[in-house]
């Protein structure tokens, strides 16, 4: 079965980066778009970014724009989301998700907190 | 960017009752909305797509309805198990974008 697992979260000072990572098993990674969504403590669902299955396209939200870059490796099956110039406000839980049609699958997500 | 206005925030209600949560967009977006459920410390599980389509393995009782602008997600008799946080997601265009969230407490 599908199986997605998100690591690379943690504390990190603010400015700083860090990179997610999210391993993918049990499906053809290489033919499915891939999503990273993250929830703030005690807050909604927000939408990061997608990487369409060949990696030729790349979308991203507003409040991460030019500072996040999401990417893939087809051959290793995972996921990627560098994080660059860290703000309090990208305090989160980041998911790994597939959100297509056929499928949608979750990761348990990594827990990322900028603090000084 | 596609807003999403979900409502109501919160709502109390009994088990068997029918609960309806409400989603606006900003914009025409077709059918192209899903509905998530999700429960304290878990992952977001997908309930709806296309709509009004159901996920494989989701109780019948829920059912979603709508398309343009306007969509409804119903729980035609609510169980204990469904008290949990509600969102929906547009994907029509990118930014993709969820509604704020209904918290459905028990009364």
């Amino acid at each position: 079965q599908v199986q997605l697992v998100e690591s690379g979260g943690g504390v990190v000072q603010p400015g700083r980066s860090l990179r997610l990572s999210c391993a993918a098993s049990g499906f053809t990674f290489s033919t499915y778009d891939m999503h990273w969504v993250r929830q703030a403590p005690g807050k909604g669902l927000e939408w990061v970014a997608v990487i369409w299955y060949d990696g030729s396209n790349k979308y991203y939200a507003d409040s991460v724009k030019g500072r996040f870059t999401i990417s893939r490796d087809n051959s290793k099956n995972t996921l990627y989301l560098q994080m660059n110039s860290l703000r309090a406000e990208d305090t989160a839980v980041y998911y790994c998700a597939i959100c297509g049609v056929s499928e949608d699958s979750w990761g348990q997500g990594t827990v990322v907190t900028v603090s000084s | 960017d596609i807003q999403m206005t979900q409502s109501p925030s919160s709502l109390s209600a009994s088990v068997g009752d029918r609960v309806t949560i409400t989603c606006r967009a900003s914009q025409g977006i077709r059918n192209d909305l899903g509905w998530y459920q999700q429960k304290p410390g878990k992952a977001p599980k997908r309930l709806i797509y296309a709509a009004s389509s159901l996920q494989s393995g989701v109780p019948s009782r829920f059912s979603g309805s709508g398309s343009g602008t306007e969509f409804t997600l119903t729980i035609r008799s609510l169980q204990p198990e469904d008290f949990a946080t509600y969102y929906c997601l547009q994907h029509n265009s990118y930014p993709w974008t969820f509604g704020q969230g209904t918290k459905v407490e028990i009364k």
